[in-house]
């Protein structure tokens, strides 16, 4: 999409079967992780969040895994929808409160 | 639909000119978020206020100023417009500090 960096890493999924989505986030002293969503020509949507005093954190679909010894959050989508197609952001609270730092961006593509 | 709302939708201006973009945030939230999107620097937070108030700084040129009135609406001002601006921009909102932040469509500026 016209939102998103030329070098996107790129995860491509059968209709149906279950994606995961990685990153590493840099701070360790983050204690609020979020996941977005962003398709092509709107803003990002708030997916599901994570604060530092879980690992684990189940929505709709949707998990998210916080693995803070190694700094690092994962996005796990359950059944992969082709409306899932869309770039993946994760997202951890900076220096001061409030503001978020993004991580560069998954695109997921579906595949019908 | 985030309930947030952004003018205008695209902005094609000229080197050295001078914008200004407008965010209404969701009813009943605070805090005002200001955020850029450029392909080669990906989602980057630029500036936040709450209730009025300037609460923190990211990597806003000084060139860039905002600001957030009694009615909550925010305004960024880009000034001495360069090519190097070109980008979206996104304006959030939240209730209060470090909760969900919900995001706008986005205002796409073209500097030729």
């Amino acid at each position: 999409g016209e939102s998103v960096g030329l070098h996107l890493p790129t995860l491509s999924v059968q209709e149906g079967d279950n994606s995961i989505i990685n990153c590493a986030y840099s701070n360790s002293a983050s204690d609020y992780f979020i996941w977005y969503k962003q398709e092509s020509g709107k803003g990002p949507q708030f997916i599901i969040d994570i604060r530092s005093n879980m690992d684990k954190r189940q929505g709709q679909r949707v998990t998210v895994l916080l693995n803070k010894t190694v700094k690092h959050l994962s996005l796990q989508i359950a059944a992969t929808q082709p409306g899932d197609s869309a770039v993946y952001f994760c997202a951890e609270n900076g220096r001061s409160q409030g503001n978020l730092i993004f991580g560069k961006g998954t695109k997921l593509s579906v595949k019908p | 639909d985030s309930g947030v709302t952004q003018t205008p939708k695209h902005l094609i201006t000229a080197t050295g000119q001078r914008v200004t973009l407008r965010c209404s945030p969701r009813s009943g939230d605070l805090s005002v978020y200001w955020y850029q999107q450029s392909l080669d620097q990906g989602l980057q937070f630029l500036i936040q206020y709450y209730n009025g108030e300037e609460r923190a700084k990211g990597n806003i040129l000084e060139r860039f100023s905002a600001q957030q009135f009694p009615d909550l609406h925010s305004e960024l001002n880009l000034s001495s417009l360069e090519l190097g601006d070109s980008a979206l921009y996104f304006c959030a909102s939240s209730v209060v500090l470090d909760s969900e932040q919900f995001f706008g469509p986005g205002t796409r500026l073209t500097v030729l």
